[in-house]
């Protein structure tokens, strides 16, 4: 079946230890989105690629990056992780914008 | 500029019941809108989506949800609840600067034996 694949499902981190979190796609599609997501909370939009382009969200901090090596692979780097950026990281696709398909989630805990 | 407001935070049904989460959107032309469902520790999975068309749209899991452009609504129903749809539901839009997904601070949903 053609899916939306997050590693690791849970994710240790320590304070300031630098992390990268991995989304891969067999759907081929074009767009690729990180999404953080605190208890009780909707997703937030972090970041996008459009094909090769990076659209960043004017609020991201830059703490946080993103690396999309090929279509099917992108990754998300936490560079010096705070308490507060616990949370559920959230990997998503789109054929040009239209309908999101959600992969099932890395819940990174800060220690 | 684009919203989507889900009224209610919490809802409680029993097993067997029915079911309507409210969604109120605000958008300028002519939305696309959808509800996603998330279990607890899960990703979000589409239920269904409105493009155009017919105005009432069938889901899975037995959803289905009705636009309604005059009220900006676009509420998601079910006829008899069942335990495993205890869940948070979020309403979404497609807008913004960018063209992303605006989601609503989501309903939970509790479904009482």
């Amino acid at each position: 079946d053609a899916m939306v694949i997050q590693n690791p499902r849970y994710q240790v981190t320590q304070f300031g230890k630098p992390v990268t979190l991995s989304c891969s796609q067999t759907l081929n599609h074009n767009v690729m989105y990180w999404y953080q997501q605190k208890s009780s909370q909707a997703p937030k939009l972090l970041f996008h690629y459009y094909d090769k382009d990076f659209n960043n969200e004017a609020d991201t901090p830059d703490n946080f990056q993103s690396r999309r090596p090929n279509t099917s692979f992108c990754f998300l780097d936490i560079r010096s992780p705070g308490l507060g950026d616990a949370a559920m990281y959230l990997c998503a696709t789109s054929r040009d914008k239209v309908e999101q398909f959600f992969g099932p989630g890395t819940r990174l805990t800060v220690l | 500029a684009q919203s989507v407001t889900q009224p209610d935070i919490h809802i409680t049904v029993s097993e067997g019941a029915s079911l309507e989460l409210r969604c109120n959107y605000s958008y300028g032309a002519t939305p696309y809108l959808f509800w996603y469902v998330q279990s607890p520790g899960q990703g979000l999975q589409l239920l269904l989506k409105y493009f155009s068309g017919d105005t009432l749209v069938q889901g899975i899991k037995g959803f289905e949800a009705e636009f309604k452009r005059s009220q900006s609504s676009f509420n998601l129903r079910k006829p008899s609840v069942h335990w495993s749809d205890a869940a948070e539901y979020f309403c979404a839009v497609l807008g913004g600067s960018q063209g992303n997904l605006i989601f609503g601070k989501g309903t939970k949903l509790s479904v009482k034996p």
